[in-house]
């Protein structure tokens, strides 16, 4: 299957920084690449869509100013959470979708907020 | 109707045992079925995934049961190991919206 990465797996960071998660697809071009939250023993929870050269089409309750998405190329997407507080701390996995339906997660990243 | 139902939540099955996952749905613009295994700390990895006009599929020890008419579908892992011990999550495609809907999970535990 595809390869999706993400940069980095695990950061930790002060209240009131902004960190910024890398989410690349490696040996194919994807169109669309999504973002996902994941709480613990919980499924995961779509934050964004992200389509190369537009803007981001958040799901509903997602705080597009907090959570900046940005598709600059068909193999990178990058999340910046601004001003992280401890409520954002969690799992934060991005996938690349390859035509036609077919899905690829990163192996995600843990963000602690202290 | 933008629900997948999954069940059971927990699941413990004895080593060489036959582990079942169901799923149902509602929405008719679900066309495409993935199953996902995800272990602890690691982004949730394809297991294999069908198509509503194919009824089964099956790749090694994993396959996925379709039913059409009555909208559910399930895995079924043949000869459960304990390195199959994990969450899996099944998921919909939905072709209306262009994203995946994905059940709640579900703890497989295989007992050596």
């Amino acid at each position: 299957g595809a390869v999706v990465s993400q940069h980095p797996s695990w950061v930790i960071c002060k209240s009131g920084t902004s960190v910024k998660i890398e989410c690349r697809s490696l040996d194919f071009q994807a169109t669309t690449m999504f973002w996902y939250r994941q709480f613990p023993k919980q499924s995961l929870m779509l934050m964004a869509t992200s389509n190369e050269g537009s803007k981001a089409t958040y799901e509903q309750g997602v705080e597009k100013d907090k959570f900046l998405i940005n598709h600059a190329s068909l193999t990178l997407s990058t999340l910046t959470v601004t001003s992280a507080h401890p409520e954002d701390s969690s799992f934060y996995i991005c996938s690349a979708r390859d035509d036609p339906e077919e899905q690829f997660f990163g192996p995600g990243t843990r963000l602690t907020v202290l | 109707q933008q629900q997948v139902k999954q069940s059971p939540q927990s699941l413990i099955v004895q080593k060489g045992g036959i582990s079942i996952i169901n799923c149902a749905y509602e929405n008719t613009a679900f066309d495409y079925f993935p199953w996902y295994q995800q272990f602890p700390g690691k982004g949730p990895a394809l297991l294999i995934a069908i198509r509503p006009d194919v009824s089964e599929k099956k790749e090694g020890r994993f396959t996925i049961s379709f039913n059409k008419s009555a909208k559910q579908f399930s895995l079924h892992i043949m000869d459960s190991q304990p390195g199959d011990s994990a969450t899996y999550f099944c998921a919909a495609w939905d072709s209306g919206t262009y994203k995946y809907i994905f059940g709640t999970g579900t703890r497989l535990k295989v007992l050596a």
